[in-house]
């Protein structure tokens, strides 16, 4: 079945390392996002693709960092230098984002500190 | 995109219709409403989209007003299952409209 694939499920970090979270898709969609959710609140941009070695920043970017180096992978870094990691992350993707196509998501990385 | 507001909360039967409200005075005539809803610990599902026509699929059906600056989302018999937070969203197709934003939502409680 076509989808997006995030992993690991749960994550946890130390104070002060790095960690990646995985986000595959299957789709042939060229635009991938990354979001932020924190308890009981909406979704935040942190970084989004629209192209193979592209990408630009959301609202949120400080502390992340992301990487497009293949159309179906779109993994995101959590450096030391983000303060309060600890949410749930989710991944998208889109055909062309100048389509009326809507986004699609997946299951989402919850991460923690330990 | 233009803002939305919903009702924080709402209730609904098993297997009556759900109705959900949403708000959108400022859109613009570019701009699509989309609906997604999300179960606990599980990312967002896309449910349905349009621009002005009503719109229906297998899962829901979307009613646009005519003035477009409010939709309602119908889910014609809701079942434990759909219990969730159902978000709408604004979002033009011009070089502005790559995030979807999504806010607090409505969440649906549906009861036996």
């Amino acid at each position: 079945d076509g989808g997006i694939t995030q992993s690991p499920k749960y994550l946890f970090r130390k104070e002060g390392q790095n960690v990646t979270l995985s986000c595959e898709q299957n789709l042939n969609h060229d635009a991938m996002y990354w979001y932020r959710q924190d308890p009981g609140q909406g979704l935040r941009l942190i970084y989004y693709s629209q192209i193979v070695n592209d990408f630009q920043k959301g609202d949120i970017a400080e502390g992340y960092s992301v990487s497009r180096e293949k159309k179906e992978s779109f993994p995101l870094t959590v450096t030391s230098a983000q303060k309060n990691p600890t949410a749930f992350y989710l991944c998208a993707s889109s055909p062309s984002p100048k389509t009326n196509q809507p986004q699609h998501f997946g299951d989402g990385t919850r991460l923690s500190i330990l | 995109d233009a803002k939305t507001t919903q009702p924080t909360s709402m209730d609904c039967a098993e297997g009556r219709a759900a109705n959900l409200p949403c708000n959108h005075s400022t859109i613009s005539g570019n701009e699509y409403v989309y609906w997604y809803r999300q179960i606990h610990s599980q990312g967002p599902q896309y449910i349905i989209h349009g621009l002005k026509n009503n719109e229906t699929n297998e899962m829901a059906s979307l009613i646009i007003t005519e003035d477009r600056k409010s939709s309602t989302l119908i889910l014609p018999h809701a079942t434990l299952r759909d219990t969730a937070v159902y978000y709408c969203i604004v979002r033009a197709l011009n070089t502005g409209g790559f995030k979807t934003i999504f806010g607090a939502g409505t969440r649906l409680f549906v009861k036996a």
